[in-house]
């Protein structure tokens, strides 16, 4: 069965801390892993993508890296406007779709 | 800039009513996407399309039905709503292996 669990379903930083979140996945079929980003009242919206084991990604403040089933993401020195809810998606090549889970709920404190 | 539109952003029924949600991408994209989210549930998949009159179901297919008559469009049918059917529905589209766009959600309560 499909699955993606997320760790930890609520997060509460301070400003300028760093947050850790991270998911697990079981798919049948694996071609990509995807981190979204939701804010309240709005669809996801894509942040970025990795492709095997090992893989690291760095894009402004977030730092990802794809582990076997699993993935983690850093947001360094966050901000207020960083509180949103984070999903990690693997993408199963045979028809594209996605399992999203529950996600990360981070809300940032001034 | 790819946009992913759905008919309506908050839409009331009563239990019983056939209801169509409708969403429309205009990337030229292959594969279309049905969600629900509820509280504490995240994002659970109904049913995708990889083509035009194509149809897989997801994880939650019950009491929904979808339909692809062109490949822009992808429409999520209701045949007799249900108080359980309130949720918050996502429509999403991509091309094959790439990144999913959502529109902004239909909030849907059945009475």
């Amino acid at each position: 069965e499909n699955q993606v669990e997320h760790s930890p379903h609520f997060l509460g930083p301070q400003q300028g801390d760093v947050a850790s979140m991270s998911c697990t996945y079981s798919v049948s079929r694996f071609n990509n892993l995807q981190w979204y980003r939701q804010n309240t009242g709005m669809g996801p919206k894509h942040l970025l993508s990795m492709y095997s084991a090992g893989y690291e990604k760095q894009k402004g403040r977030l730092n990802a890296t794809l582990l076997k089933n699993g993935s983690s993401l850093y947001i360094t020195a966050v901000q207020p406007e960083d509180s949103a809810t984070y999903f990690c998606a693997p993408n199963q090549g045979n028809n594209n779709d996605m399992r999203f889970g529950a996600g990360t709920r981070l809300t940032v404190k001034p | 800039d790819v946009k992913v539109t759905q008919s309506s952003r908050y839409l009331v029924k009563r239990t019983g009513e056939k209801v169509f949600l409708e969403c429309v991408q205009d990337m030229d994209h292959e594969n279309m996407f049905w969600y629900r989210q509820d509280p504490g549930l995240g994002l659970r998949l109904i049913y995708f399309s990889y083509d035009v009159k194509m149809k897989e179901k997801g994880d939650i297919p019950e009491g929904y039905s979808v339909s692809r008559e062109k490949k822009e469009r992808f429409s999520l049918i209701l045949e007799s709503a249900s108080t359980n059917q309130t949720s918050m529905y996502l429509c999403a589209s991509s091309s094959n292996f790439r990144e999913q766009y959502f529109g902004p959600g239909t909030r849907l309560t059945v009475t």
